[in-house]
């Protein structure tokens, strides 16, 4: 069965840091989704990603936030310079476009120290 | 704005049926969702229902949907401790790749 794949599972960074979350979303979907969960909350929406370009983001998604495509297969979510309060899950979802599931990755459980 | 709203908390014995319910706001929603989140663990899509079904059932999973009132339950027959996770309910609008608007989880605790 198809998957939606991030790595890393874990990563700890310093305060101040750049961090890259990487994604490998299902190979024939269209629409491309990074979402938040801090701990003990509910899953927030950051962005969506479409033909290349973004296609809504939410006010979670400042300057401190990217996102990129940088080949066929991989989806990535960068923050330049991570506080603490960024200390979350954030997931990675892919959905075809016609279909109506969206599938969701493992999640990568960033801690900011 | 979008919002969803659960009940955060479900306790109950194994065997019985369990009820999670779900209100949200958006009467655009055309999609909603319900998906299944164990400790530590990602989302794992349970099931969805169209926004022109009233009732969706796939094996001991119900989905109830009554849009008049904007509300959506989740029944779970012959609850196991496996079933044991947190709950969430979400909700997607009519417009192709739009997000999806999640409700807070219900933490259903299955006790043998």
């Amino acid at each position: 069965e198809p998957e939606v794949t991030q790595t890393p599972s874990h990563q700890v960074t310093q305060m101040g840091q750049e961090v890259i979350l990487r994604c490998v979303p299902i190979s024939n979907h269209l629409y491309f989704y990074w979402y938040r969960q801090i701990l003990g909350q509910k899953v927030e929406f950051l962005v969506s990603f479409y033909n290349n370009e973004i296609s809504e983001k939410s006010e979670i998604f400042d300057d401190q936030f990217s996102v990129e495509r940088p080949d066929g297969s991989n989806f990535t979510l960068k923050i330049r310079s991570t506080k603490l309060e960024d200390s979350a899950m954030y997931f990675c979802a892919s959905i075809q476009g016609s279909g109506t599931e969206a599938f969701f990755g493992q999640g990568t459980r960033l801690t900011v120290v | 704005g979008e919002d969803v709203e659960q009940s955060l908390f479900l306790s109950v014995r194994e065997g019985d049926s369990s009820v999670i319910n779900c209100t949200y706001t958006d009467s655009s929603s055309t999609y909603l969702y319900w998906y299944k989140q164990e400790p530590g663990a990602g989302l794992q899509l349970l099931t969805y229902i169209f926004s022109n079904m009233d009732m969706k059932q796939d094996q001991r999973l119900t989905v109830l949907l009554n849009k008049k009132d904007k509300h959506l339950s989740l029944r779970i027959a012959d609850t196991q401790t496996g079933d044991s996770a947190i709950y969430f309910c979400a909700e997607r609008g009519n417009n192709q790749g739009g997000k999806l608007i999640f409700g807070q989880g219900t933490e259903l605790s299955v006790k043998p």
